[in-house]
C-alpha cells in the first residue's frame, strides 16, 4: 500500500489561506469518504483536525475545512494563524486487509 | 480525561523481540477499536495494526504481517504490540491510538523503538 501523495511543504501569509493536497487512488481516497487530516507540532503526538473529509472535531477552529474530489482531498486553513504552523498529514480507509494509508505529510510555514 | 500512555520501547538488536503495552484510561476501552501507528525519526506516519473491541479481528500493514501481532486485554484496559523478526527499517517511534469511526480521535505520546546492533 503506497503513501498519498502530498506536496512536501506550503505556506502563507497570517490571514491568508493555505491549502494541502492529498492525492490517492480509487482504492482508497478516491474510493471512500473516510478521509481525516492530522496536525503534528514538533516533538508532540498528531491532533485530529478533520474527519470524513470536512467535519471537524469539538474543539477544532472552523477555520480549517476539508473537501474531496476523485481521489484527491485538500485540506484548507484560512485566516492563518502562528500557530498553524505544523505538519499536516492526511490519512485515508483502503479496505482490504491493510486498512489505512498515511499521506507523505506537508509542512506548513506561517511567514 | 482520555489518556494512553506506552511502554515497553527500547533498543533492540535486529532479529529480537520486543513487547509493546499501552495502557488506556477515561474511556470504555472494550468498546473501542484500538491500533498502533509508527513515525520513523523526522519521517512520516505509518499505519502498523488495527485491532476491534473483542480481539477477534487484526488488520496489519504489509511490511509487519508475520512478525508483529496485536492483542488487547479488556480487563486490564489494556492494549500491546508483540514484535518479532525486527529490522532496522522498525526503528520508530510507535503510538498507541484509539479510533473513533474512520478516524483516530486520540494519540498516546509514542515509545522508542531502535533496532540496531
Amino acid at each position: 500500500q503506497s503513501a498519498l501523495t502530498q506536496p512536501p511543504s506550503a505556506s502563507g501569509s497570517p490571514g491568508q489561506s493555505v491549502t494541502i493536497s492529498c492525492t490517492g487512488t480509487s482504492s482508497d481516497v478516491g474510493g471512500y469518504n473516510h478521509v481525516s487530516w492530522y496536525q503534528q507540532h514538533p516533538g508532540k503526538a498528531p491532533k485530529l483536525m478533520l474527519y470524513e473529509v470536512s467535519k471537524r472535531p469539538s474543539g477544532v477552529p472552523d477555520r480549517f475545512s476539508g473537501s474531496k474530489s476523485g481521489n484527491t482531498a485538500s485540506l484548507t486553513v484560512s485566516g492563518l494563524q502562528a500557530e498553524d504552523e505544523a505538519d499536516y498529514y492526511c490519512n485515508s480507509y483502503a479496505g482490504g486487509g491493510s486498512l489505512y494509508v498515511f499521506g507523505t505529510g506537508t509542512k506548513v510555514t506561517v511567514l | 480525561e482520555v489518556q494512553l500512555v506506552e511502554s515497553g520501547g527500547g533498543l533492540v538488536q535486529p532479529g529480537g523481540s520486543l513487547r509493546l503495552s499501552c495502557a488506556a484510561s477515561g474511556f470504555t476501552f472494550s468498546t473501542c477499536w484500538m491500533g498502533w501507528v509508527r513515525q520513523d525519526p523526522g519521517k512520516g506516519l505509518q499505519w502498523v495494526a488495527n485491532i476491534n473491541p473483542d480481539g477477534s479481528q487484526t488488520y496489519y500493514v504489509d511490511s509487519v504481517k508475520g512478525r508483529f501481532t496485536i492483542s488487547r486485554d479488556n480487563a486490564k484496559n489494556s492494549l500491546y504490540l508483540q514484535m518479532s523478526s525486527l529490522r532496522a527499517e522498525d526503528t520508530a517511534m510507535y503510538y498507541c491510538i484509539q479510533w473513533l469511526n474512520t478516524a483516530v480521535d486520540v494519540w498516546g505520546r509514542g515509545t522508542t523503538v531502535t533496532v540496531s546492533s
